[in-house]
């Protein structure tokens, strides 16, 4: 059973268009909600995370939408970057996030330039 | 601080050998984790560890994998014996736990079985 369902599989954007990434999720008792960026032969680093008390968070070009009611949420990247060409993970955890990540399967985004 | 530092970075075996991954976390951290990923399977949750205590292993696939934290600096995953569907890179992470979730991931070990 796939806890968090992630799409698409494979984004192409052209330089400063807007990034768009989907996630759902299916276990309610899930609580926080992060996103991870991860480049060829690196481990995943944490790029902005999110907690379903608050419907949006920003950080500089990059925005967290979180739908409760929907069990959805969405990672836009605005003013898309050659530099931001990586695979984006979302992921899901009980407890606060002490429990351990659930992720996505992951989205191999290309920036064009 | 140096981050997660996982060693060896790269470990090529042959089926049946004994294997031992080996992961310092964050100094401070209380909260250790073990991740496998493969192009399959994506990734996973192997095993969590709070302060040195394993909390979860429902993730560890096989009584094959094992998993130690003897102390609050090093933990350690071995697979014995390993197998060609062992092959993967495996992660360690650590992380503040409950009030500062946000975890941070080692560069990982690439294992080959063959």
């Amino acid at each position: 059973q796939q806890q968090v369902k992630q799409s698409p599989q494979s984004l192409i954007v052209q330089k400063g268009g807007i990034s768009i990434i989907n996630c759902a999720y299916e276990n309610t008792a899930f609580d926080y909600f992060p996103w991870y960026q991860q480049f060829p032969g690196k481990g995943p680093a944490l790029l902005i995370a999110i907690r379903p008390d608050v419907s949006e968070k920003k950080e500089g070009r990059f925005t967290i939408s979180f739908n409760k009611s929907a069990k959805q949420f969405s990672l836009h990247i605005m003013d898309s970057q050659p530099g931001d060409s990586a695979t984006y993970f979302c992921a899901a955890a009980k407890g606060g996030g002490a429990d351990g990540l659930t992720f996505g399967k992951g989205t191999h985004l290309i920036i064009q330039p | 601080d140096a981050g997660v530092i996982q060693s060896p970075r790269h470990e090529v075996t042959e089926m049946g050998q004994e294997v031992t991954l080996r992961c310092k976390p964050i100094s401070g951290h209380n909260s250790l984790f073990w991740y496998r990923q493969t192009m399959m399977r994506g990734l996973e949750l192997l095993i969590y560890f709070n302060n040195n205590v394993p909390i979860d292993d429902s993730g560890m696939p096989e009584d094959r994998f094992s998993a130690k934290m003897p102390n609050a600096s090093f933990s350690t995953l071995k697979i014995q014996p390993s197998e060609p569907r062992d092959s993967a890179v495996y992660f360690c992470a650590s992380s503040f736990g409950r009030l500062q979730p946000e975890a941070f991931f080692g560069q990982g070990t690439r294992l080959t079985v063959v």
